[in-house]
């Protein structure tokens, strides 16, 4: 079992959806939960970064995360077909070791 | 100004060849890294840096070797280079402890023929 699961998609959705993206952990020592958002040929974007469990609102979008079932959720409200990207998840114990990523979901919102 | 930028943008070269990929940050971040993504765009990590110490992913060949002339800079040399080792390699960094701001590079793409 890989240590970050993420369902690669495509998911596609009307503009204006709201959309869901989730993954899920295995490793109990991750503390650390991010999104980012990676455009085809870019480099990944920072979305959003959650400390332990709990929620977090930025603008359209709202990361949760929940360590007792572990399973981290990114929700995308009023989506517009700029956010067409992949969209990764990623977890890390903290110090140094790195972030551990899923595979990304591949999203696409049809104008 | 760019963040975290990595030179060259595209990289074409021969099996065999050594050649270098170079990172810089402007962001005051301690910790740098480097990650590769593969063919099917899954990011892993291969090393991470700081002042203290350089952790290695055991799955990186010993060909990979990185090099820090210091705290902004995270270069990352590869020797007798082979056709697996075509990628996009990014550069990272973080502060390290909160992990805040972990910041990409926009990617070196490396072609092995």
């Amino acid at each position: 079992q890989k240590e970050v699961e993420q369902d690669p998609g495509p998911l596609s959705v009307p503009e204006g959806a709201i959309v869901s993206l989730n993954c899920t952990y295995s490793n109990s020592a991750f503390q650390y939960f991010m999104w980012y958002r990676q455009y085809s040929r870019k480099g990944p974007e920072l979305l959003m970064y959650t400390y332990s469990s709990g929620n977090k609102e930025d603008g359209r979008f709202t990361a949760q995360v929940d360590k007792s079932s572990k399973y981290i959720s990114l929700f995308i409200r009023d989506s517009q077909p700029s956010d067409s990207a992949t969209y990764l998840c990623a977890s890390a114990r903290g110090g140094a070791d790195g972030l551990t990523f899923g595979k990304g979901t591949h999203l696409i919102i049809q104008p | 100004d760019t963040a975290v930028s990595q030179t060259p943008k595209y990289l074409v070269t021969q099996m065999g060849n050594d050649k270098s990929i170079k990172c810089e940050q402007n962001l005051g971040h301690d910790t740098m890294y480097w990650y590769k993504q593969d063919s099917k765009k899954f990011l892993k990590i291969m090393f991470s840096y700081n002042n203290k110490e350089l952790i290695i992913n055991e799955t990186v060949p010993n060909r990979f070797s990185p090099k820090s002339p210091d705290k902004a800079h995270l270069n990352l040399h590869i020797n007798s280079l082979e056709l697996g080792d075509s990628a996009v390699y990014f550069c990272a960094s973080s502060q390290e402890g909160s992990l805040r701001g972990y910041t990409f590079g926009s990617g070196t793409r490396l072609t092995v023929v």
